[in-house]
């Protein structure tokens, strides 16, 4: 089993809907989780950090459910620069500080 | 702020050459580690190092060599390059064990195995 697990989509959304990406994890002891952004294959970058409470960046929210081991993204009024893939990240510091990376889920925003 | 930087940005080398991934970072960061990235895999940790002199296997490490004699250079070697580790290779860094601590990516390096 995979330690992260993503639907690799594609999702391809029209210009203003609302898109939510979900995210599970197989480790109940894991500490931190991230969503990344990755644009055709350049470096990921973080797009925000995902906090027990929830919390919101702009259009983006991201949840955590401990108890059913997943995180959330939401995108509110999609933009065509939103375009790209998102990475679902685990830390569990009990591992040597490791991360555990999802596959990835395609999001295409259509004008 | 140069941050994490990776050398050279494209690669094309022959079967059984040896070829080297340079990273740099500027941040004094403890923590840095080594991904390779293939459709339909993900991300996947070749090496990591929790400091200088100290490195560890990740979950695909055949193949490849690292080093860590100064905090601020990891680089990771080839010894006899095999067309299966042509891919896009990813250094990053964190902080230290601290919680919430997120990772920071070099602009990655493609290598071509002919």
């Amino acid at each position: 089993r995979k330690e992260v697990e993503q639907d690799p989509g594609p999702f391809n959304v029209p210009e203003g809907a609302t898109v939510a990406f979900n995210c599970t994890y197989s480790n109940s002891a894991s500490q931190s989780f991230f969503w990344y952004r990755q644009d055709c294959r350049k470096e990921p970058k973080l797009l925000m950090s995902v906090y027990s409470s929830g919390n919101e960046d702009g259009r983006f929210t991201a949840q955590l459910n401990r108890a059913s081991q997943y995180i959330s993204l939401l995108i509110r009024d999609s933009k065509l620069s939103d375009s790209a893939t998102y990475l679902c990240v685990v830390n569990y510091l009990g591992s040597g500080n490791q991360f555990y990376f999802g596959t990835g889920t395609s999001l295409t925003v259509i004008p | 702020d140069a941050g994490i930087t990776q050398s050279p940005r494209y690669k094309i080398t022959e079967t059984g050459r040896q070829v080297t991934l340079m990273c740099h970072q500027t941040w004094s960061h403890s923590y840095m580690f080594w991904y390779r990235q293939d459709l339909g895999h993900g991300l996947r940790l070749i090496y990591y190092s929790a400091a200088a002199d100290i490195t560890d296997k990740g979950e695909v490490p055949d193949g490849y060599v690292v080093s860590r004699s100064k905090t601020e250079n990891f680089p990771l070697t080839l010894e006899s390059a095999t067309r299966s580790q042509t891919s896009v290779y990813f250094c990053a860094s964190i902080s230290g064990g601290s919680y919430n601590s997120p990772l920071h990516f070099g602009n990655g390096t493609r290598l071509t195995v002919t």
